[in-house]
């Protein structure tokens, strides 16, 4: 199976930041990978998918990168709303995983 | 609007079976894949197992295979999660979701879930 790292599990950062979460696949994917937010006591919400392309809805100032094995998601100019955990997921190859998770929360 | 509506959720012993069902509407079921997800009281994201649109195809996890069937009714816009054999460590919070129409692409939309204790 595809094991997938996240870095850092878990950043504070100030409103007006930029973050940036980092996703390590343990053998190349390509570019699918897509990133999830997932708020307290809700279901996860798509924003990324194709490692690069935002979801319809999501907020331009969520950005994701990278392919092969490297990913990131960027966050520019952190707000409120965006407290959360955040999950990468490949969907090259079943079984398809998730990382751990990174929990974003605001100084 | 699409929802993803689910339901069977319960207490159940080890060793014992569950059957969890998923509402859809709002979108042509009969043109999707679906997954079902789980996460476990203050744990990360599992994937449990998917169906091909017409049923012809299905995966499952590593932890699940051999004990956790998935299948689907199209005339019913329903997805099912039949488990049996139930351990401990399936306790979790069950997400049906949707994977988006093109292939590769993630999963676009879920349902709040529904809570499996095994106990």
């Amino acid at each position: 199976d595809i094991q997938m790292t996240q870095s850092p599990s878990s950043v504070s950062a100030t409103v007006g930041d930029r973050v940036t979460i980092s996703c390590r696949a343990s053998q190349g994917i390509r570019s699918w990978l897509a990133w999830y937010q997932q708020k307290p006591g809700n279901a996860p919400k798509l924003l990324i998918y194709a490692a690069s392309s935002l979801q319809t809805g999501v907020p331009s100032r969520f950005s994701g990168g990278g392919s092969g094995t490297d990913f990131t998601l960027t966050i520019y100019s952190l707000q409120p709303e965006d407290v959360a955990t955040y999950y990468c997921q490949q969907v090259d190859t079943f079984p398809y995983t998730f990382g751990q998770g990174t929990k974003l929360e605001i100084k | 609007e699409v929802q993803l509506v689910e339901s069977g959720g319960g207490l159940v012993q080890p060793g014992g079976s569950l059957r969890l069902s998923c509402a859809a509407s709002g979108f042509t079921f009969s043109t999707y894949w679906m997954s079902w997800v789980r996460q476990a009281p203050g744990k990360g994201l599992e994937w449990v197992a998917n169906m091909k649109h017409d049923g012809s195809d299905k995966y499952y996890g590593d932890s699940v295979r051999g004990r956790f069937t998935i299948s689907r009714d199209n005339a019913k816009n329903s997805l099912y999660l039949h488990m049996n054999s139930l351990r401990v460590e399936d306790t979790a919070v069950y997400f049906c979701t949707r994977e988006h129409s093109t292939w590769n692409y993630g999963f676009d939309n879920w349902g709040q879930g529904t809570l499996v204790t095994v106990s």
